[in-house]
């Protein structure tokens, strides 16, 4: 069965920095899609950046990239320019890219944010 | 803004009574999926309808029913309710094509079990 991991109960980064989350994910299967999910205090789940594991390119989505170390098996969100509205809940996220396509999720990581 | 919306918002129940969830799919999505978020946790996934039809199911007992509807809006049915269920309820429609299938989140359900 696969399994997210993220080690960090929280994290705190001043405001104009950047700060970086890890994930790690274990599994046996070759393809599939990894996700960051941000969850703010009004509990909607917002898709941050995704990542599919047949692209050797890490993902980027404006201030927000991905460091994916297949071999490794991790997969770390790096925010550049943290602002003040970044401060929520990040989660990671692996989904198969077989016929399942639930989401199997970290526990999470608290992003404050310092001005 | 996903275009998933869910009600109510919050809920209190007491021990041993039945729920109801409801969630309203972005238009044109043909899968919902339900995911439980305990405080403090990630979300669980719960099971997953695809054109009415149940199609995966995560670790939940089976007084964890639902339904989808030819609208593929959502129900999310929990019958006896035990205090361990408190939490809160997700649900998240996508468009099942080939790819990434990516999943839209409504705000969620707060259940509070007495």
């Amino acid at each position: 069965a696969q399994t997210v991991t993220q080690s960090q109960p929280e994290m705190s980064v001043q405001e104009a920095e950047t700060v970086t989350l890890s994930c790690t994910y274990d599994t046996s299967e070759s393809d599939y899609y990894l996700f960051w999910y941000k969850q703010p205090p009004s509990r909607q789940m917002i898709l941050v950046i995704r990542q599919e594991a047949y692209k050797q390119q890490n993902a980027t989505e404006n201030r927000f990239s991905v460091n994916f170390q297949k071999a490794a098996k991790s997969f770390s969100l790096k925010i550049s320019d943290s602002q003040l509205g970044d401060a929520a809940m990040y989660f990671c996220a692996y989904r198969s890219a077989g016929s399942n396509y639930q989401l199997i999720w970290g526990a999470g990581t608290k992003l404050i944010i310092k001005p | 803004e996903t275009g998933v919306t869910q009600s109510p918002t919050h809920l209190i129940k007491t021990r041993g009574q039945q729920v109801t969830l409801r969630c309203s799919s972005q238009s044109g999505h043909n899968t919902v999926s339900w995911y439980q978020q305990a405080l403090g946790q990630g979300p669980q996934f719960i099971f997953q309808y695809y054109r009415e039809e149940e199609n995966g199911r995560g670790n939940f007992p089976p007084r964890f029913s639902g339904l989808q509807f030819p609208n593929y809006s959502s129900e999310l049915n929990v019958n006896a309710l035990e205090l361990d269920d408190s939490a809160l309820y997700l649900c998240a429609s996508s468009l099942r094509t080939s790819g990434v299938n990516e999943q839209f989140f409504g705000p969620g359900t707060r259940l509070t079990v007495l």
